[in-house]
């Protein structure tokens, strides 16, 4: 079945950037955008942007624009989402999911999603 | 950007009862709506998919409507494992925005 599996929890500083990593596997890599969703502690879902493997367009939210890349190795199946210039208010959980994108049309979306990725951002 | 409101922002139902749970757009996004269903502790989960396609796998008491601006979960009979936080979320244009949740409780 497919599988999102996500790198593990990260504690950085105000300042710092982090990466977080999406293994895809047991479907065809390129046929669907990856997205990413962070939620804060106690607060509701924010989708941050996404990507099509297929040719490498990415798309971002108004917020995080100039703060946030994402990437995608169809070599390896995985996405990747950095985040520059964290602040305490991007202490969150960050998903990714699979999905619609640039160009990119599916039939059920986000049906399946990585386990989650803590970020903290404390000094 | 299309904003998504939902309502209540969270209620308290007995096992059996029916429960709504309204979405609202700001803008018409013809059927592009989807719910998730997030429990305590779990990430979210897709329910329905494209405002009223119940996605395989869910149970049939979830079910969804609507189209354009005004969007409709409906739980036909509450079970205990269905306590969680619903999401909608337009699907129609980036940025794809979600509703600020609902949360369901048993009373």
């Amino acid at each position: 079945q497919v599988h999102l599996a996500q790198s593990g929890a990260e504690v950085k500083e105000p300042g710092a950037s982090v990466n977080v990593s999406c293994k895809a596997s047991n479907y065809n890599f390129i046929t669907f955008a990856i997205n990413w969703v962070r939620q804060a502690p106690g607060q509701g879902l924010e989708w941050m942007g996404w990507i099509s493997p297929y040719n490498g367009k990415a798309e971002y939210a108004q917020k995080f624009q100039g703060r946030v890349t994402m990437t995608t190795d169809s070599s390896t199946t995985t996405a990747y989402m950095e985040l520059k210039s964290l602040t305490s208010d991007d202490t969150a959980v960050y998903y990714c999911t699979r999905g619609p994108g640039p160009n990119v049309k599916v039939v059920i979306p986000f049906d399946d999603w990585g386990q989650g990725t803590l970020v903290t951002v404390s000094s | 950007d299309i904003q998504m409101t939902q309502s209540p922002s969270s209620l308290s139902a007995s096992v059996g009862d029916r429960v709504t749970i309204a979405c609202r757009a700001s803008q018409s996004i013809s059927t592009s709506l989807n719910w998730f269903q997030q429990k305590p502790g779990k990430g979210p989960t897709l329910l329905i998919y494209n405002a009223s396609i119940l996605r395989s796998g869910v149970p049939s008491r979830f079910s969804g409507t609507g189209s354009g601006t005004d969007f409709t979960l409906i739980i036909s009979t509450l079970d205990p494992e269905d306590v969680a936080t619903y999401y909608c979320q337009q699907s129609d244009r980036p940025p794809l925005t979600f509703g600020g949740g609902t949360k369901v409780e048993i009373k």
